[in-house]
């Protein structure tokens, strides 16, 4: 079946600018995870939905950072006025239904901030 | 904050040979589980060991996670030119068990 799907594969964009990272996890999955990963780092967690509402968004750097999930399937992170250190790679995970379950990763989107 | 730390940072060996790589962590877990990124993009899921578990086999990977020391090693045997990438171990906190916690990362090469 299809895996976890994330797009754009790569987004560059300036300095101050908003973007939004689009997640399409394994169907029937109730658990989404957003992770971002810096170069030669591992990734680091940034907020776990169950289901349409946000379980545990304490990863989140700060309130530039957003994250919904209106229908419990499709997720989207939005940056507001992005800085240069938001450049990572921002990757999606879903899992069956969340605790301690096996999690499966997108191919991650790659943000490039100019 | 990264709990996982992984040992060696880099490997190199050859075809045919066996690759060993080790992780600590510093908290108590629920599971561990091992990811492959090939290229640094998307991770692909190895293997997951519960906490009630010591060994695990899967293929050509075998899996130990020693709860009193905190450690776990992945054994990949008769290495493969297509293993190369970097290897991952993540933990998940005993009181959340959803949010992962990975280390830096193996960095493993080998060579025909």
């Amino acid at each position: 079946g299809a895996g976890v799907s994330q797009t754009p594969s790569n987004k560059v964009t300036e300095k101050g600018k908003y973007v939004e990272l689009r997640c399409d996890p394994i169907s029937g999955h109730t658990a989404l995870y957003w992770y971002r990963q810096s170069l030669g780092q591992g990734p680091e967690f940034l907020i776990y939905f169950q289901g349409t509402g946000a379980a545990d968004d304490s990863g989140l750097p700060n309130d530039r950072f957003f994250a919904v999930r209106p229908e419990g399937s499709v997720s989207t992170l939005k940056i507001q006025r992005t800085e240069r250190g938001d450049s990572a790679v921002y990757l999606c995970a879903s899992s069956l239904t969340g605790a301690r379950d096996t999690q499966y990763f997108g191919p991650g989107t790659r943000l490039t901030v100019l | 904050s990264q709990q996982g730390e992984e040992d060696p940072q880099a490997l190199s060996i050859q075809e045919g040979e066996n690759a060993t790589m080790n992780c600590s962590y510093k908290t108590s877990i629920n599971n561990l589980q091992w990811y492959r990124q090939n290229s640094g993009r998307g991770l692909v899921h190895l293997i997951l060991i519960r906490s009630n578990e010591r060994e695990k086999h899967s293929g050509r990977l075998r899996v130990t996670l020693d709860t009193s020391k905190k450690s776990s090693s992945l054994l990949i045997t008769a290495s493969r030119a297509a293993d190369t990438a970097s290897y991952f171990c993540a933990t998940d906190a005993s009181n959340s068990g959803y949010a992962l916690n990975f280390g830096k990362g193996t960095s493993l090469l080998v060579t025909p």
